[in-house]
């Protein structure tokens, strides 16, 4: 199975700054995406990252105040931009290797904005 | 299309007991079912998956059922522990891969010991 590491672990972040989420996947993965998960709630998908092109958003998630990057097949970042309370989540990253591979997840990074 | 839930429902057992978890999920054409716990602090970890050619999978201590008929999977997990206390997903996904979950609504294990 795929081994992803996200950092950091979690943030306190004043109202307004931004912070980048980074991943790391132990081996080479065509995707990787990106949730978020509110208090007590389900995962949500934010976008998913391709190398080499533009991520792909879901309706809601603009990439203006997502913007992520994807330089290469073990890594992706997501910056939560310009932040409100409202961006208060968990913010997890996944990976699969493919075809009937289930995706595996990082430990996330527990986000708050004062 | 995606699930959201407000609050999560809880399902109470006794250690030793069995526990079923149920869901249900909203593409029909989906062909690929995953089953993951979180505990707290941690992200998804996978507990078992099922291909839609088959209606049943066993692991270790857990078996996924599938009912395609009627879009609903359901998680057994045999003589329950207090470890296996977390929040259970389930995902529908396609087989061919890379492709995003879509997550259902989650329910909460306690386990009563």
């Amino acid at each position: 199975s795929a081994v992803i590491s996200q950092k950091p672990s979690r943030d306190i972040c004043q109202r307004g700054t931004s912070l980048t989420i980074q991943c790391q996947v132990d081996s080479q993965v065509t995707m990787m995406f990106w949730y978020r998960q509110q208090p007590g709630q389900s995962l949500t998908l934010i976008a998913t990252a391709n190398q080499g092109s533009e991520a792909t958003y879901e309706s809601g998630f603009v990439i203006d105040k997502f913007p992520i990057s994807r330089p290469n097949l073990t890594f992706s970042t997501l910056t939560v931009s310009n932040m409100s309370p409202e961006d208060s989540s968990i913010y997890l990253c996944s990976a699969g290797r493919g075809q009937g591979q289930p995706q595996h997840f990082g430990d996330g990074t527990r986000l708050s904005i004062l | 299309g995606e699930s959201v839930g407000l609050h999560l429902p809880t399902l109470s057992v006794q250690e030793g007991d069995n526990s079923i978890i149920n869901c249900a999920y909203s593409n029909s054409a989906s062909d690929y079912f995953i089953w993951y716990k979180q505990e707290s602090g941690k992200g998804p970890q996978f507990i078992i998956d099922i291909r839609s050619n088959m209606d049943k999978r066993q692991g270790q201590r857990v078996t996924v059922l599938l009912n395609k008929t009627v879009k609903h999977l359901s998680l057994q997990i045999a003589a329950t522990q207090p470890g296996d206390s977390a929040v259970y997903f389930c995902a529908e996904n396609f087989f061919s891969g890379n492709t995003p979950l879509v997550f259902g609504k989650g329910t909460r294990l306690s386990v009563i010991a």
